[in-house]
C-alpha cells in the first residue's frame, strides 16, 4: 500500500500520560499536514510541514502538543500530559508541490483519554 | 461563527432521488473550494473541486456563488453507495500551505 499510513490506529491512555503518533506520507510528497477530528465535526487543521520545516501552527496546537518531521519524511505528533478533551481522531495528510490542493489522508489515529 | 457552515442532516433519500447540499463560508478571501467525502470511520477523500463556472463529474454537480459565499453539491440518481458524510472545504490563502478549512459535514443516507 503506497498511501499515507499512521500508527497506531487506536490509542487508549490515562489522563496525564504522554502519547506519540507517527505518520508516513506518500513517499514523493513533501507537504505534510496534521488535523484533528472530533465526533460529528469536520477535521480541524493543527500544523503543516514543507519538507522538514514546520511552517504553520494552528492556535489549537497548545504548548502540550509538538510535531516534528526531522528528515522530511515521516512525522510524529506528541501530546504531553493528555487531557480528556484531547480525545479525537488525529489525521495526517500529504500532498505534492505539483498538486498542492489535493491532500491524501491517512486512516487516522483514534485517541481516547480516560 | 464557524468559517464553513453546513446543515448536518441527516438527509434520508430513496435510491434514484436527486439531493442537494449547500454550504456557506464566512471569509470572502477564500480562494479554493472543494467537496470531500468521508465514509463512516474512514478518512476524508477528495470528491471534486468547485469552480465559479460550475463543474460536473458524472452524477455530481458542484457550483460556487462567490457573491453570496455559498457552495452547492447536487447528486443525481442517488445510489446506496453514496451514503456518506459530505464535507465542504475551503482554502483561505493559497500561498500559506493550502491548509484545508472544513465544514462540519452533511450526512447522507440513501435507502433502498
Amino acid at each position: 500500500d503506497t498511501g499515507v499510513s499512521q500508527d497506531p490506529r487506536h490509542k487508549i491512555t490515562k489522563r496525564g500520560q504522554n502519547v506519540t503518533f507517527r505518520c508516513d506520507p506518500i513517499s514523493e510528497h513533501n507537504r505534510l499536514y496534521w488535523y484533528r477530528q472530533t465526533l460529528g465535526q469536520g477535521p480541524e487543521f493543527l500544523t503543516y510541514f514543507q519538507n522538514e520545516a514546520q511552517l504553520e501552527k494552528s492556535r489549537l496546537l497548545s504548548d502540550r502538543f509538538s510535531a516534528e518531521r526531522p528528515k522530511g519524511s515521516f512525522s510524529t505528533l506528541e501530546i504531553q500530559r493528555t487531557e480528556q478533551g484531547d480525545s479525537a481522531m488525529y489525521l495526517c495528510a500529504s500532498s505534492s508541490d505539483r498538486s498542492t490542493y489535493e491532500q491524501y489522508f491517512g486512516p487516522g489515529t483514534r485517541l481516547t483519554v480516560t | 461563527r464557524k468559517e464553513v457552515e453546513q446543515d448536518p442532516g441527516p438527509f434520508n433519500v430513496p435510491e434514484g432521488a436527486t439531493v442537494a447540499f449547500n454550504c456557506t463560508y464566512s471569509n470572502s478571501a477564500s480562494q479554493s473550494f472543494f467537496w470531500y467525502r468521508q465514509d463512516c470511520r474512514k478518512e476524508p477523500k477528495l470528491l471534486m473541486s468547485v469552480y465559479s463556472s460550475g463543474n460536473e463529474d458524472g452524477r455530481f454537480t458542484a457550483q460556487l456563488n462567490r457573491a453570496s459565499q455559498y457552495i452547492s453539491l447536487l447528486i443525481r440518481d442517488s445510489k446506496l453507495s453514496d451514503s456518506a458524510t459530505y464535507l465542504c472545504v475551503v482554502i483561505v490563502n493559497n500561498n500559506a500551505g493550502n491548509m484545508l478549512t472544513f465544514g462540519g459535514g452533511t450526512r447522507l443516507m440513501v435507502k433502498p
